[in-house]
């Protein structure tokens, strides 16, 4: 089946723009993920969708970030006003079963974003 | 504070040849998931292998084994007759069983294999 989707591949905006990231997870995983990936590191967890829980946002780094989830299936990670230091790589992952011995997190392509 | 160290930022070996990613990582937690990833240049990581914490028997999946040393919280992975295809970075990861499952990574190492 297909995999995790993103886009868009790429995206450059303005400092002080805002910005929707899309994610569309493997059909019938519960979990999603999203994390940031900054050049020539590893990556940073922002937050977790399971299910109809309330999301994990302990990573967001400022109020700026916002993720949404709509009918448990696509995700959109939105950043407000945008500035130099959230250029990075955003990666998406999504999980069937991820409290169970199966709890493997399969990935996006990811989406570049470079602020100028 | 749940950590991963990668210590080589960057490696190259001649293809067919074997190599050995290091990786330690620093939790309290008795039990926990660990993961090597690589990320190719397309940019999307993919799940190379997996080692639950519980099991002493260390995970195999065809060229690639890891040497799980759990007192010494070392998780290395050998890659065996190395192919070009396996140049990329490679990721170590950990993850408890805590309320959210997320993935605590290194800061990756880069191999190069050389024709």
């Amino acid at each position: 089946g297909a995999g995790v989707s993103q886009s868009p591949s790429n995206k450059v905006t303005e400092k002080g723009k805002d910005v929707e990231l899309r994610c569309d997870p493997i059909s019938g995983h519960t979990a999603l993920y999203w994390y940031r990936q900054s050049l020539g590191q590893g990556l940073e967890f922002l937050i977790y969708f399971q299910g109809n829980s309330a999301p994990d946002k302990s990573g967001l780094p400022s109020d700026r970030f916002s993720a949404e989830r709509t009918g448990g299936s696509v995700s959109t990670l939105t950043i407000q006003r945008t500035q130099q230091e959230d250029s990075a790589v955003y990666l998406c992952a999504s999980s069937s079963s991820p409290g169970t011995t199966k709890n493997i997190q399969y990935f996006g392509a990811g989406t570049r974003l470079s602020v100028l | 504070a749940q950590t991963v160290t990668q210590s080589q930022p960057e490696m190259s070996v001649q293809e067919a040849e074997t190599v050995t990613l290091s990786c330690t990582y620093d939790t309290s937690e008795n039990n926990y998931y660990l993961f090597w990833y690589k990320q190719p240049p397309s940019r999307q990581m993919i799940l190379v292998i997996r080692q639950e914490a519980y099991k002493q028997q260390n995970a195999t999946e065809n060229r690639f084994s890891v040497n799980f040393q759990k007192a010494a919280k070392s998780f290395s992975l050998k890659i065996s007759d190395s192919q070009l295809g396996d140049t990329a970075m490679y990721f170590c990861a950990f993850m408890t069983y805590n309320s959210n499952y997320q993935l605590i990574w290194g800061a990756g190492t880069k191999l190069i294999i050389k024709p």
